[in-house]
């Protein structure tokens, strides 16, 4: 069974900073590119980053860029999102997610973990 | 960023009922859309990629269609267990968007 936990997830002040990390189990991780989403309370969906299988491309979503880090640990079959600077408008639940790219032509996320709560107040 | 217009934001129908969730995007993506469905308490879980696959071990009635700029989900028979939040998802060009979500009722 594919499986993704999640830790990590605090209240922190706003500056603060917070590691977030997911393992994996149950697919060959180190084939499979990984990502983070994250779920405002009450709101919609944001995607944050994603990461290459070997880590050799990043991508992030404009509001995180800089602050926060996606890496991964394929000895560990894990991934984590190093997040710096925190704001307020970071409280979020985090998800961490397997991107699915069976033949470069389509990706979907799938599955989803059970996400891990972040709140950022003073 | 590519915006998304997701419409409606809810609506309530009945068991039985057809039911359609349109997306659209501000500029075209091709068929870089997928649709994803979050029950409450829930993480999302993925219904249809490429705009019209529908993932393994989905049931057959959700169905999607549409492709450049306008996106359609559609619920052929509405079954309780269909009440959730329906999201569609752009990754076509960074950064990836989702929309703002519908909320599906059951009358």
């Amino acid at each position: 069974e594919v499986q993704l936990v999640e830790s990590g997830g605090a209240l922190v002040q706003p500056g603060g900073s917070l590691r977030l990390s997911c393992v994996a189990s149950g697919f060959t991780f180190s084939n499979i590119w990984m990502g983070w989403v994250r779920q405002t309370p009450g709101k919609g969906l944001e995607w944050v980053a994603h990461i290459k299988t070997d880590g050799s491309e990043r991508y992030y979503v404009d509001s995180v860029e800089g602050r926060f880090t996606i890496s991964r640990d394929n000895a560990k079959n894990s991934v984590s999102l190093q997040m710096n600077s925190l704001r307020v408008e970071d409280t979020a639940v985090y998800y961490c997610t397997r991107l699915v790219v069976p033949d470069a032509t389509y990706n979907w996320f799938d599955p989803w973990g059970q996400g891990t709560l972040v709140t950022v107040s003073s | 960023a590519i915006q998304m217009t997701q419409s409606p934001s809810s609506l309530s129908a009945s068991v039985g009922d057809r039911v359609t969730i349109t997306c659209r995007t501000s500029q075209g993506i091709s068929n870089d859309l997928g649709w994803y469905q979050q029950k409450p308490g829930k993480a999302p879980k993925v219904l249809i990629y490429g705009a019209t696959n529908l993932q393994t071990g989905v049931s057959p009635r959700f169905s999607g269609s549409g492709s450049g700029t306008d996106f359609t989900l559609t619920i052929s028979s509405l079954q309780p267990e269909d009440s959730a939040t329906y999201y569609c998802l752009q990754d076509n060009t960074y950064p990836w968007t989702f929309g703002q979500g519908t909320k599906v009722e059951i009358k």
